[in-house]
């Protein structure tokens, strides 16, 4: 139990679906975050949210559009993604984005698969 | 450009032996390092951490050693237990470079042999 809880833990979806990932964080942190996970590739960082604020978008297509509705809460809207965007999409938070060094907690992630 | 980089995609060990993981990177502004340990269909949690100002850290049977001058880290595990196979990720940090993102080495998987 790490205190991040990512829903639904595998999504099979069309192309022209819509969809959404939830991410819920008991920690009492400030800041989340979401990531992509290719097989065999680092984890890329794709939106930092630091108090409800978005902090960071590092050059994500637009079929992928965030939400924060509060410090506890994080989604990630899908529409018309590609076979490419098949990969695992972890969630992570931390106390506070301006503190170097800290460790982030990560959710179990959602797999994903684009049809 | 990656900026941390994990050369070895995997590595095997028996068990009640060292296991030593290596990192390197290439940003000197990166003042924060941190191991993270990742299971099949699990998140990555948080192994240990070291600090620029510092060359060694220890926690149980994990220790991470820092060479700044090499740019290069690394993760010794004594003795080895199976439970500890697994996926390995470094990550690197700094305010003056990267505020308070990771940036994830492609990481390395830990075969431990009974």
């Amino acid at each position: 139990e790490t205190g991040v809880t990512q829903t639904p833990r595998h999504l099979v979806m069309g192309m022209t679906n819509k969809k959404s990932l939830k991410c819920e964080q008991h920690l009492g942190h400030n800041a989340m975050y979401w990531y992509k996970q290719s097989a065999k590739k680092p984890l890329e960082l794709m939106f930092v949210y630091s108090l409800e604020e978005r902090v960071e978008n590092n050059s994500v297509p637009s079929r992928f559009s965030p939400e924060c509705p509060n410090s506890s809460h994080l989604f990630l809207h899908l529409h018309t993604l590609q076979p490419e965007d098949s990969a695992l999409y972890l969630c992570a938070s931390s106390q506070s984005f301006d503190r170097v060094g800290q460790p982030q907690h990560f959710g179990d992630g959602t797999r994903l698969s684009i049809l | 450009d990656q900026q941390v980089k994990q050369n070895s995609p995997s590595l095997s060990v028996q068990e009640g032996r060292i296991s030593i993981l290596n990192c390197d990177y290439t940003n000197s502004m990166f003042d924060y390092f941190l191991w993270y340990k990742k299971y099949p269909a699990e998140g990555p949690t948080f192994l240990i951490s070291i600090s620029s100002i510092k060359d060694k850290n220890e926690d149980g049977r994990f220790t991470v050693f820092l060479n700044k001058s090499a740019k290069h880290l690394s993760l010794h595990i004594v003795p080895s237990q199976p439970g500890d196979s697994a996926v390995y990720f470094c990550a690197a940090s700094g305010w003056l470079s990267v505020r308070g993102k990771l940036i994830f080495g492609q990481g390395t998987e830990l075969s431990v042999k009974p």
